[in-house]
């Protein structure tokens, strides 16, 4: 069983729709980060949280360290949205675990 | 101010060949991290570095790869001969310290053996 384990590994919405990614580990962690993958591009870091939520701009994310998830949400979903969201963790050692990846397209 | 900067982009090689990855951090950042991507994969680690010393490299296949971080800041990670299953995304990333804050990814580089 991998350490992170996100859902859905796919996700196809229509414009507008509201959308939510989550993310589930098993292992402690100091921090979560929440990062986008565009095809053929690098990836970017959307946040970086170890408790609570935290917003910027269409997206939200939120983490509950209990029990072990986070999830990602997306408001008024457009098709530029559309990319691989990735789930990682700073476990001990400084060592950075990630998700799988999910694949989220959203249709005009 | 830049972000990571990685060269070249893609790279088409044949087998056996050698290859050679770059990667400019950001200004600053202590730690270097370079990771593989498989398709429809997270990234995997290879090998980080806190400044110019290699401090995690167990996933780094010794036996043709290696790296190098020679003043702290720039970093190559090179393969030699590569094989087949090489082909990936080598992606590298860098963060003030590698005490859990934010880190911050370069383009990648897609590699292509044939």
């Amino acid at each position: 069983k991998n350490e992170v384990e996100q859902s859905p590994q796919n996700l196809t919405a229509q414009e507008g729709e509201f959308i939510t990614i989550n993310c589930s580990y098993s292992v402690g962690i100091s921090a979560l980060h929440w990062l986008q993958q565009h095809p053929g591009g690098g990836i970017v870091s959307l946040f970086m949280l170890s408790s609570g939520k935290k917003k910027h701009g269409r997206l939200i994310a939120t983490i509950n360290i209990q029990e072990k998830h986070s999830s990602l949400h997306i408001t008024a979903s457009h098709p530029r949205d559309s990319a691989v969201y990735i789930c990682a963790v700073f476990r001990g050692a400084q060592k950075l675990v990630f998700g799988q990846g999910t694949r989220l397209t959203i249709n005009p | 101010e830049a972000g990571v900067v990685q060269s070249p982009r893609y790279k088409i090689i044949e087998k056996k060949q050698p290859v050679a990855f770059w990667c400019n951090p950001i200004s600053g950042h202590n730690t270097l991290y370079w990771y593989l991507q498989n398709l429809g994969q997270g990234p995997e680690l290879l090998i980080r570095y806190e400044n110019e010393e290699a401090v995690d490299d167990s996933q780094l296949p010794k036996d043709r790869f290696s790296a190098e971080r020679l003043k702290g800041v720039d970093s190559t990670l090179k393969i030699q001969p590569a094989e087949l299953g090489d082909s990936a995304v080598y992606l590298c990333a860098s963060s003030l310290d590698s005490s859990g804050t934010e880190a911050f990814f370069g383009q990648g580089t897609r590699l292509t053996v044939v």
